[in-house]
């Protein structure tokens, strides 16, 4: 059973920089899993950040990057603003046509 | 701006069926894959299930396989999640998702606001 790995929890200044990272249980996170990236607020619905590694969906900031890094894909936000306040869940593509999701890192702006 | 509709959530006891539908006004429905994510009362988010923008490829999780159906009606822009012999952990919102391409590897971009399925006995 493939576990996708997100850390539970990060804190970031306003203004600061913050890299939230999504790996495997086994094995390293590459281009070929399509690591994408969301961004859920209490009570709404997720909304799209990243795709394919490094797309932004369509109105998403600059300010929000995707990456591979080392064995892990990562999410990085700079700048970091109040409302960027969420949890944040990475998803996987499995290659067997499945997808995974992490846990999801709850970020606190602070 | 493409927008998802999801409705047929519901209350509903352990063993039942319940049919969702999601539809996207005015997109070109069969050039994307969709899929179907759902979310537990405080838990993260879970795939459900993909199709491809021609119906011809579904996908399940593990966890629904055998139960869930998920199909599509492209001239009437609708995708369906069928659930049968409905358990308790299947309790959650359910949203569909529209791919980013036609098939469903590439990633999914827009999200429907959610339908609420609770089962209960």
């Amino acid at each position: 059973q493939t576990v996708v790995t997100q850390e539970p929890s990060f804190s970031v200044s306003p203004g600061g920089t913050v890299t939230l990272t999504c790996g495997l249980s086994s094995g390293s996170v590459s281009t070929s899993y399509f690591p994408s990236w969301y961004q859920q607020t209490p009570g709404q619905a997720p909304r799209t950040l990243i795709y394919s590694t490094n797309t932004r969906s369509s109105g998403v900031p600059d300010r929000f990057s995707g990456s591979i890094l080392g064995n892990k894909a990562a999410l990085t936000i700079t700048g970091a603003q109040a409302d960027d306040e969420s949890d944040y869940y990475c998803v996987l593509y499995m290659r067997s046509g499945i997808w995974v999701f992490g846990g999801g890192t709850k970020l606190t702006v602070l | 701006e493409v927008q998802l509709l999801e409705s047929g959530g519901g209350l509903l006891q352990p063993g039942g069926s319940l049919r969702l539908s999601c539809t996207a006004p005015g997109l070109t429905f069969s050039s994307y894959a969709m899929s179907w994510v759902r979310q537990a009362p405080g838990k993260g988010l879970e795939w459900v299930s993909d199709i491809s923008g021609n119906g011809g490829s579904t996908y399940y999780a593990d966890s629904v396989k055998g139960r869930f159906t998920t199909s599509r009606d492209n001239p009437k822009n609708t995708l369906y999640l069928q659930m049968n012999s409905l358990r308790a952990e299947d309790t959650g919102v359910y949203y569909c998702v529209k791919g980013v391409a036609v098939f469903n590897y590439y990633g999914m971009d827009v999200w429907g606001q959610g339908t609420t399925v609770t089962v209960s006995s």
